[in-house]
């Protein structure tokens, strides 16, 4: 079983703020990188899915990066807004096809 | 465009008492999952099926039965419910990442509480 970790696990930032967080991983068996936004009452929607070490994708006011050989992830998010307040979740698929899951970084972003 | 359909979206049992959790997607794809989310916790993986005639158990799977009926429907089922199987439980499906991303869709969960 993997162990993946999010951190900050919640985090309250004002609207127009930029902010980031980190998503680490085991290295070794690594084949894939999720980041999905988790909606409350909602179902998670995926965002952004990484293979390759030093990718960068971009959706938006929202990008991440990956870096497998250190075993971590980042997202950001530029110019925060209140709909962007959200549950972001990691998960990290290893070669056997296996998806694990982070605790996830709750977002509130005020108004 | 369904995606995931889960039923029931919500349920309240007593201790001891059984029941399965229904899933279908109309994505046609492969891979599907059951996992169950707790506060603080994140998304744990109960059992998952990657093929039709195939299911494998995940991260907590004790407690609980699967059913790939087909390639659309994945059911769950707990024989004999505990108040520790109170929780959130979300249904996915994917393609497999070697022909696709390998993103999971999700249903829009069943809340279930147990006496």
């Amino acid at each position: 079983i993997l162990n993946v970790e999010q951190s900050p696990q919640s985090l309250h930032v004002q609207e127009g703020d930029s902010t980031n967080f980190t998503c680490s991983f085991p290295s070794s068996n690594f084949y894939a990188l999720h980041w999905y936004r988790w909606e409350t009452a909602k179902s998670p929607e995926a965002l952004f899915v990484m293979t390759l070490n030093g990718d960068e994708k971009k959706k938006g006011r929202i990008s991440a990066t990956l870096n497998t050989k250190e075993g971590y992830s980042y997202l950001y998010i530029k110019g925060s807004q209140p709909e962007d307040s959200a549950t972001y979740l990691c998960a990290s698929r290893d070669a056997g096809n296996m998806l694990t899951f982070g605790g996830g970084t709750r977002l509130m972003v005020k108004p | 465009n369904a995606g995931v359909t889960q039923t029931p979206k919500f349920q309240v049992l007593k201790t001891g008492q059984s029941m399965t959790l229904q899933c279908a997607q109309d994505m046609n794809h492969n891979s599907m999952y059951w996992y169950r989310q707790d506060p603080g916790m994140g998304l744990r993986l109960i059992y998952y099926s990657a093929s039709e005639g195939t299911t494998d158990k995940g991260e907590v799977p004790n407690g609980y039965n699967v059913s790939r009926l087909n390639k659309r429907e994945f059911s769950l089922r707990l024989e004999s419910a505990a108040p520790s199987q109170t929780s959130v439980y979300f249904c996915a499906s994917s393609e497999p990442l070697v022909t696709d991303t390998g993103e999971l869709f999700f249903g829009e969960g069943s809340r279930l509480t147990v006496l």
